[in-house]
């Protein structure tokens, strides 16, 4: 079946502007994820959702950063005045939950600031 | 919070060696430990897996070894061909079995480099 997608695949803007990310997972998938990962670095936790509530947010950087989820299917996540060091890869995964605990990426957005 | 190191950072064998990529991680209460493949510019993708209930699993090339005592565990893959080139990534979390969901701790990454 279709993957984990992501839009856009690449998204150029110029500092303080505001970004909107969108990620459709897994169809059926439970658990939705945000990473960021900066060039040559490992992934960096941002938020998850169970279902459209968001029981972990500690990994959001700063209150520019937010995100949100409609029930159990797309979500958004949304970067306000952005700043060059929000430049980076950001990734999305979904996760079945019922029948697993694995999480399945999608292919990232890739954004660079101005 | 959770905190996961892995070694090395980067790794070259000949073709046909195996190589070994090690991670310890901090929470006694994480219980899956994933790792991931990840080719330049895609996204990571899932190699194995393995829960706190068992202390070895085998994919035919790769293995992966846990340690619950010593919070470590290693990936380890043999008969390495040209295409495991990659960078690998092992993580924690502590969702298995709690039935929510739960963030993973990634560690810094392996640069694997098969060469001929």
């Amino acid at each position: 079946g279709a993957g984990v997608s992501q839009s856009p695949s690449n998204k150029v803007t110029e500092k303080g502007k505001d970004v909107e990310l969108r990620c459709d997972p897994i169809s059926g998938h439970t658990a939705l994820y945000w990473y960021r990962q900066r060039l040559g670095q490992g992934l960096e936790f941002l938020i998850y959702f169970q279902g459209n509530s968001a029981p972990d947010k500690s990994g959001l950087p700063s209150d520019r950063f937010s995100a949100e989820r409609t029930g159990e299917s797309v979500s958004t996540l949304t970067i306000q005045r952005t700043q060059q060091e929000d430049s980076a890869v950001y990734l999305c995964a979904s996760s079945p939950m019922r029948q697993g605990y694995e999480q399945y990426f999608g292919p990232g957005t890739r954004l660079t600031v101005t | 919070g959770e905190n996961v190191e892995q070694h090395p950072s980067t790794l070259s064998v000949q073709e046909g060696d195996s190589a070994v990529i090690k991670c310890t991680y901090s929470d006694s209460a994480s219980n899956y430990f994933p790792w991931y493949k990840q080719e330049l510019g895609k996204r990571p993708q899932l190699i194995i897996d393995i829960r706190s209930n068992v202390g070895e699993k085998k994919d035919q090339r790769i293995a992966v070894t846990l340690n619950k005592t010593a919070k470590h565990f290693s990936l380890h893959i043999t008969e390495t061909q040209p295409e495991d080139s990659a960078v690998y990534f092992c993580a924690a979390s502590r969702s298995y079995g709690t039935g929510t969901a739960s963030k993973l701790t990634f560690g810094t990454g392996t640069r694997l480099q098969v060469t001929l």
